[in-house]
């Protein structure tokens, strides 16, 4: 089955300065990459997605970056605010087919230092 | 429109008790997957049931069970709890099978004592 790598497991930066989040997958046939944010004692929250068929995807601060080829996957978050503190979730999944429904990382403690 | 609602939201079970958990997806999507989240393991796929039908099934033993109704909704079942099941399990629903663009409840807290 598919098994997804996080790196880092915890993130400090500065407010105002950018946040890199990476992920590396196993399984070439895995076509769908979302990204989720996960406040303490919230839901997880989809806050961005990519396709294979697709290398970036930007939505304002938040960006994702896809390498086929190497197997990994990035979330980019510039201009950092205090509500960015989360843990942020990396997923893959073979979307439509025989899947094995979200594989998720172990997760990123993202620490927005003010 | 409404999003994902999952019932109850916090449970305490004894060991060898069984649970019953229930998930009401967003209006319109088909597919209902469970997870569960843990500190140690993180969030792992427990099943995924499309039109009724369980699709695929995760790393768990039999114990861990779910069906879902022609409305859409699902429940999965944990027998004979073990301590180790303490969890917090949520749902997600989506239009299609496979995880894409799905919606997460808020989660079933889970402690088995």
């Amino acid at each position: 089955g598919e098994n997804v790598e996080q790196h880092p497991s915890t993130l400090s930066v500065q407010e105002g300065d950018s946040a890199v989040i990476k992920c590396t997958y196993s399984d070439s046939a895995s076509n769908y990459f979302p990204w989720y944010k996960q406040e303490l004692g919230k839901r997880p929250q989809l806050i961005i997605d990519i396709r294979s068929n697709v290398g970036e995807k930007k939505d304002q601060r938040i960006a994702v970056t896809l390498n086929k080829t190497a197997k990994h996957f990035s979330l980019h978050i510039t201009e950092t605010q205090p509500e960015d503190s989360a843990v942020y979730f990396c997923a893959a999944s073979t979307s439509g087919g025989g899947a094995d429904g979200l594989t998720f990382g172990k997760g990123t403690h993202l620490i927005i230092q003010p | 429109k409404a999003g994902v609602t999952q019932t109850p939201r916090y449970l305490i079970k004894t060991r060898g008790q069984q649970v019953t958990l229930s998930c009401s997806p967003i209006s319109g999507h088909r597919s209902v997957s469970w997870y569960q989240q843990t500190p140690g393991q993180g969030l792992q796929f427990l099943f995924e049931y499309f039109s009724e039908t369980q699709r695929n099934k995760g790393n768990f033993p039999g114990r861990f069970s779910g069906r879902q109704f022609s409305n859409s909704r699902s429940e999965m079942n944990v027998s004979t709890l073990e301590l180790g099941d303490s969890a917090l399990y949520l749902c997600a629903s989506s239009l299609v099978p496979g995880g894409a663009e799905a919606f997460f409840g808020q989660g079933t807290r889970l402690t088995v004592v």
